[in-house]
C-alpha cells in the first residue's frame, strides 16, 4: 500500500530563519507530487509540483522553494522566512493508475514569529 | 483558470440531520475529488467522482459534468461528520499536465448532540 509521510509535524520559526520541510512517499515509484498551503481558515493552494526526479514546477511567485532529490522525496525550503510563510503545508502524491486520485499527507504546521 | 465554489460556506446541524453540500465550477474537469479536513488537519478521501453518482456507507455523491456542480450529501449525520468539507478539481486540458487540483474555499459543518 502507498503512504505518505511528512515532518516535522509542528515548527515555529523566527523570521529571517532557513526552513526545509521534507515529504517522503512509499509503495509507489516515479508519483506525481504536490506541495499545498492552506492559511488560516480554509482554502488550499498549490505551490508547487513535480511530475519527476529534478521536474518542479511553480506556481505560485514567493519566498519559497522545492526541490526533488530522490523518486520518493519532496522537500520544501526558504531561505529567510517572513511572517506571511505562517500556514499550514501539505504533500500529496498522485495515485498511478485508475482512478487518478490525490492522496496528502498529516501535514506541518508552521508558525513564524 | 478555474473558479470553484462551494456552498453553503457554514452549516450547523443536530445529529440524526441530513444534509447536501453543493461544488460549483467553471469549466469542464476531468477530476474532481470530495475531502474531508478533520480537526486535526488530515485530509481525508471521500470520493473520486469526475460524473455520475457514488456511494459510501452515509455518504454519496453526484457529479452532473455537464453542468458544472457536485453535490455531497451526508445522512444520519453524527458528531465525528465535524470538519470541513471540501470539493476539488483538475481542469480540462490544462496545458503542462501535473493533474493539479484547484480547491474551493470549503463548507464547515459542525454536527450537534
Amino acid at each position: 500500500s502507498q503512504t505518505i509521510h511528512q515532518w516535522p509535524a509542528t515548527l515555529v520559526q523566527p523570521v529571517g530563519s532557513p526552513l526545509s520541510l521534507e515529504c517522503t512517499v512509499e509503495g509507489t515509484s516515479n508519483p506525481n507530487l504536490y506541495w499545498y498551503r492552506q492559511a488560516a481558515g480554509r482554502g488550499l493552494q498549490l505551490l508547487f509540483y513535480s511530475v519527476g526526479i529534478g521536474q518542479i514546477s511553480s506556481e505560485v511567485p514567493q519566498n519559497l522553494s522545492a526541490s526533488r532529490p530522490q523518486d520518493r522525496q519532496f522537500i520544501l525550503s526558504s531561505k529567510k522566512l517572513l511572517l506571511s510563510d505562517s500556514g499550514f503545508y501539505l504533500c500529496a502524491y498522485l495515485r498511478s493508475w485508475d482512478p487518478y486520485e490525490q492522496y496528502f499527507g498529516p501535514g506541518t504546521r508552521l508558525t513564524v514569529t | 483558470g478555474i473558479q470553484v465554489e462551494q456552498s453553503p460556506p457554514d452549516l450547523i446541524l443536530q445529529e440524526g440531520a441530513n444534509s447536501t453540500l453543493r461544488c460549483n465550477f467553471s469549466d469542464s474537469v476531468n477530476n474532481l475529488q470530495w475531502f474531508h479536513q478533520n480537526p486535526w488537519g488530515q485530509l481525508i478521501n471521500l470520493f473520486y467522482i469526475p460524473s455520475g453518482t457514488k456511494q459510501n456507507g452515509r455518504l454519496s455523491a453526484t457529479t452532473v459534468a455537464t453542468e458544472r456542480y457536485s453535490l455531497l450529501y451526508i445522512s444520519s449525520s453524527q458528531t465525528t461528520d465535524s470538519g470541513v468539507y471540501f470539493c476539488a478539481v483538475n481542469e480540462w486540458g490544462l496545458t503542462g499536465g501535473g493533474n493539479k487540483l484547484t480547491f474551493g474555499t470549503g463548507t464547515q459543518l459542525k454536527v450537534e448532540l
